[in-house]
């Protein structure tokens, strides 16, 4: 595998379902990012983590919960999603967090869709 | 704060026209410019960035960009479409300056159509 894999590609679960999204790097970086991409709304940075430590969560709802335990995955805990959170997940990871100059990876994503 | 402005959502041209995709950012501090790419059922994929360099800025499949500062702009430009041109575009901005310069803010993105 090369670049930033997702699993799964699609998702179905219903509102008091417990699912977790899955991402991996394989190009070494250190800093990971979940985003949210859903129609008619721009990018939505959930989360970033550097060196597995969180380091930004922008107001993201409980229902959603990270866990990075090493720097090459990062996960995205659901459960008692709404409907309003279908959405297609991104993962991204760059080489550090830090310089400006580091170009972000982004995996294919996980489309989820919430019933 | 940063931000970036995408000015139309959707864009048609023809196969074989010029493709210019704007892109307008705000910035406190001289800004690094991205523009990425994302087809269908895809992640997302850079095509440039600006990083201080030249201010016309080659990417990949034949686009291009250019910073101009007094016009707080970076629009994205392709001198003849392909069909496979078709996609999303998004614009983005990161601030060298802090601790988290390789954070991205978004533009609302444009979705490019190509007609034969």
């Amino acid at each position: 595998e090369t670049g930033v894999t997702q699993t799964p590609r699609h998702l179905v679960m219903g509102m008091t379902n417990k699912k977790s999204l899955k991402c991996e790097q394989h190009l070494g970086h250190n800093a990971m990012y979940w985003y949210k991409q859903s129609a008619k709304k721009p990018l939505e940075l959930m989360f970033v983590y550097s060196l597995e430590e969180r380091v930004e969560n922008n107001s993201v709802p409980s229902r959603f919960s990270p866990e990075c335990p090493n720097s090459s995955h990062l996960f995205l805990h659901l459960h008692t999603l709404q409907p309003e959170d279908s959405a297609l997940y991104l993962c991204a990871s760059s080489q550090d967090l830090a310089g400006g100059l580091g170009t972000q990876y982004f995996g294919p994503g996980t489309r989820l869709l919430v019933l | 704060a940063q931000s970036v402005t995408q000015l139309g959502s959707h864009v048609s041209v023809s196969e074989g026209a010029l493709v210019l995709l704007r892109c307008n950012y705000s910035s406190s501090v001289p800004p690094y410019l991205f523009w990425y790419v994302q087809y269908p059922n895809q992640g997302l994929q850079l095509l440039l960035k600006y990083t201080s360099a030249a201010t016309l800025v080659k990417g990949i499949n034949g686009f291009e960009a250019e910073f101009k500062k007094s016009e707080t702009s970076f629009h994205l430009t392709k001198p003849s479409a392909h069909m496979s041109d078709a996609a999303e575009y998004f614009c983005a901005v990161s601030d060298p300056s802090n601790n988290a310069g390789n954070m991205l803010t978004f533009g609302g993105g444009t979705r490019l159509m190509v007609k034969p």
